[in-house]
């Protein structure tokens, strides 16, 4: 148990939906990334956020948008869902230092669009 | 060309070999990540590397900043290590690269 909890596990939604997805990091790390995992594209780097404030930005799409709040849980929104949207979510966290360090990764939510 | 690139894409082995993962990037880095994927899809980090080499247990870890690569090592390998290991880098202007990864699987 890395001690990231991300809800839900699952979701099946239909193209053109909007769904949010959570995510907690462990006690006392700053930084949450999101990240999509695809099976054509593989893994894919989404978004970081530090201490509540945008880090650094991936491959997001427009249609996609992610906060992290006071208490430094995080939300990944993903509107006008698409087939191609269907993926494992991942988020993570890491320690402090706001830096690269040591990740430590949610179980994943495994997203259906239909 | 992708800019992080692994080798082997598939690898089986007998149990106890010594199996070496290589990782190849294009772009300047900060920091260089191996990540293990278990079949049932979780994701743990197993080193963060900016230079030289880092070890835990039989996971050995290299990078050569000047060549641009990184190796994985797993001595004595075992069954368990099946899995499918990432190879993931940040580049100097903060972008997450990730390989495609390469699947192992050991046999007893």
């Amino acid at each position: 148990d890395s001690g990231v909890t991300q809800t839900p596990k699952h979701l099946i939604t239909a193209t053109g939906q909007r769904v949010t997805l959570r995510c907690s990091p462990r006690s006392g790390d700053l930084s949450v990334y999101w990240y999509q995992q695809s099976l054509d594209q593989g893994l894919q780097f989404l978004i970081q956020y530090y201490n509540g404030e945008e880090r650094a930005k991936g491959n997001i799409l427009e249609r996609f948008s992610a906060q992290q709040f006071p208490d430094l849980h995080s939300e990944l929104n993903l509107s006008s869902l698409e087939l191609g949207d269907s993926a494992l979510y991942f988020c993570a966290s890491s320690s402090p230092g706001g830096l690269w360090e040591t990740q430590y990764f949610g179980p994943g939510t495994r997203l259906l669009v239909l | 060309k992708n800019e992080v690139e692994q080798s082997p894409q598939n690898l089986t082995a007998q149990e106890g070999e010594f199996i070496t993962i290589n990782c190849s990037y294009s772009v300047g880095i900060s920091a260089l990540h191996w990540l293990q994927q278990h079949p049932g899809g979780g994701i743990v980090s197993l080193f963060m590397l900016s230079s030289g080499k880092k070890k835990h247990g039989r996971l050995i870890a290299t990078i050569n900043i000047q060549e641009k690569h990184s190796s994985l090592h797993i001595t004595a390998s075992h069954p368990r290590d099946s899995a499918v290991y990432i190879c993931a880098v940040r580049s100097r202007d903060d972008k997450i690269i990730f390989g495609k990864g390469t699947r192992l699987h050991i046999l007893p």
